[in-house]
């Protein structure tokens, strides 16, 4: 059994396309996140959402929005793609918010052309 | 601004050969200090939380402690199978969670 599941596991596109990346956890968790991992392998938080509300929202351009339609699902919409967007993708949850063990999906390598 | 420091950023070992990781950590009322290893395609897998100066857990070869400013993980007498890249992260006062650059450790056979 998945813990927490992303699709797509690769996602290549041109520039200035719209693409979204599905993550979902059954682990009964309340608390989820999307992270950005570069290709110097440095690991950034860009949102947190616990029992569908955000709460943690980082310097991220508009263009990035995230879907949350019940608990254990969390999804991450990329409007007018850029080169820069280039990255590997990774859903995690935790228990709760405060939950310091978090469980990370296998990631999505999105590949802007 | 709160940081987190990891060194050395890459490390190769015979297997055999105990090390340290070292984590160096400028966080805003420190709220955990984690350690997350990640094998090449995967997502990191969390391996232990410390939150306080003193603090020690251990897992199989690992040991992770504690201080004002910094945290070690300890591998004794590593095995190829550890070889994987070492995450270090905080939580601060905000509940904002860091993370460093990652050691990648290589153990030889």
């Amino acid at each position: 059994d998945t813990a927490v599941s992303q699709t797509p596991k690769y996602l290549v596109t041109q520039m200035g396309n719209d693409k979204s990346i599905k993550c979902e956890q059954n682990l009964g968790h309340d608390t989820m996140y999307w992270y950005k991992q570069d290709s110097k392998k440095f690991l950034k938080i860009m949102f947190s959402y616990n029992n569908k509300e955000l709460i943690i929202n980082e310097t991220v351009p508009n263009r990035f929005s995230p879907k949350s339609p019940d608990k254990a699902h969390l999804n991450l919409h990329i409007n007018s793609l850029e080169l820069g967007d280039s990255a590997v993708y990774f859903c995690a949850s935790s228990q709760d918010f405060l939950g310091h063990e978090q469980f990370f999906g296998p990631g999505t390598r999105l590949t802007v052309l | 601004e709160d940081q987190v420091t990891q060194s050395p950023e890459a490390l190769r070992l015979q297997e055999g050969e105990s090390s340290s990781l070292n984590c160096s950590y400028t966080v805003s009322g420190l709220r955990g200090l984690f350690w997350y290893r990640q094998d090449p395609g995967k997502g990191p897998e969390f391996l232990f939380t410390l939150y306080s100066a003193g603090e020690e857990k251990e897992k199989e070869r690992l040991k992770a402690t504690l201080t004002k400013k910094e945290s070690f993980l300890h591998i004794t007498a590593p095995k190829p199978e550890d070889s994987a890249t070492y995450l270090c992260a905080a939580r601060n006062r905000d509940d904002k969670i860091i993370f460093g650059k990652g050691t990648r450790l290589h153990i030889l056979p």
